[in-house]
């Protein structure tokens, strides 16, 4: 089954301690991106990776980080959480950052940092 | 940076009725999506609209494209329980080159959220 799976579902960690999200998609895509999402704000693009070793920021990179080591996989790390990085995360695929390309979602982690 | 505006933001309905979203923009799209997110879930896509003027139905949901293709609507006829969710249009925007590859991003609205009852 084609699908993007995203690690843990659910995080409450403390101010300052380095957490990584994982994502991995099986259906070869090229395009990868991370997105939060809040109340009012809607989603937001943090990071995207056009390929692998090919990463750049997206509209709310600030305290955030990712790698493109493998095709399949593109985690995203908070090497310091704050509470304002307390949001629900999504990890999306695309064939290909082109246009017309249906992106692929997991199913979200939603993170608490207190 | 957000350049879809969608109204109205919640909308709650009977069972039966009709009802029609909006996602306007005052930038020009190649293309619009439309999503849809149930709860504890990611969003799914439901259509693409590519051409001005562009109609697409998928069952009791008619999706259209504005002609000068900056705005879109979504109409459900109709409505259901099982319509229930946040519906999100997506515009895909040129991103920033990276090393020297140049590509498209989505962009999405604020999203609408559906309530259907019984």
């Amino acid at each position: 089954e084609a699908q993007v799976t995203q690690n843990p579902r659910y995080l409450i960690t403390v101010t300052g301690k380095k957490l990584t999200v994982t994502c991995s998609q099986n259906m070869n895509h090229e395009y990868m991106s991370w997105y939060r999402q809040d109340p009012g704000l809607g989603l937001r693009q943090i990071y995207y990776s056009m390929n692998v070793e090919v990463t750049d920021k997206g509209d709310v990179p600030e305290g955030y980080k990712v790698s493109r080591k493998e095709k399949r996989n593109f985690p995203l790390i908070l090497e310091s959480p704050s509470p304002n990085q307390t949001s629900l995360y999504f990890c999306a695929s695309s064939r290909q950052a082109a246009l017309n390309t249906e992106a692929f979602f997991g199913q979200g982690t939603r993170l608490t940092v207190v | 940076t957000q350049l879809l505006e969608q109204s109205p933001q919640f909308l709650s309905i009977q069972e039966g009725e009709n009802l029609t979203v909006y996602c306007n923009s005052s930038s020009v799209f190649s293309s619009l999506q439309w999503y849809r997110q149930e709860p504890g879930e990611g969003p799914v896509l439901l259509v693409t609209v590519v051409t001005g003027g562009e109609v697409k139905k998928l069952k009791r949901l008619t999706f259209q494209f504005g002609d000068a293709r900056k705005d879109s609507s979504l109409h459900i006829t109709a409505a259901q329980p099982g319509d229930t969710g946040l519906y999100l249009c997506a515009g895909a925007v040129r991103s920033r080159a990276s090393q020297m590859r140049v590509g498209y991003a989505l962009n999405f609205g604020k999203g609408t959220s559906l309530l259907v009852t019984p």
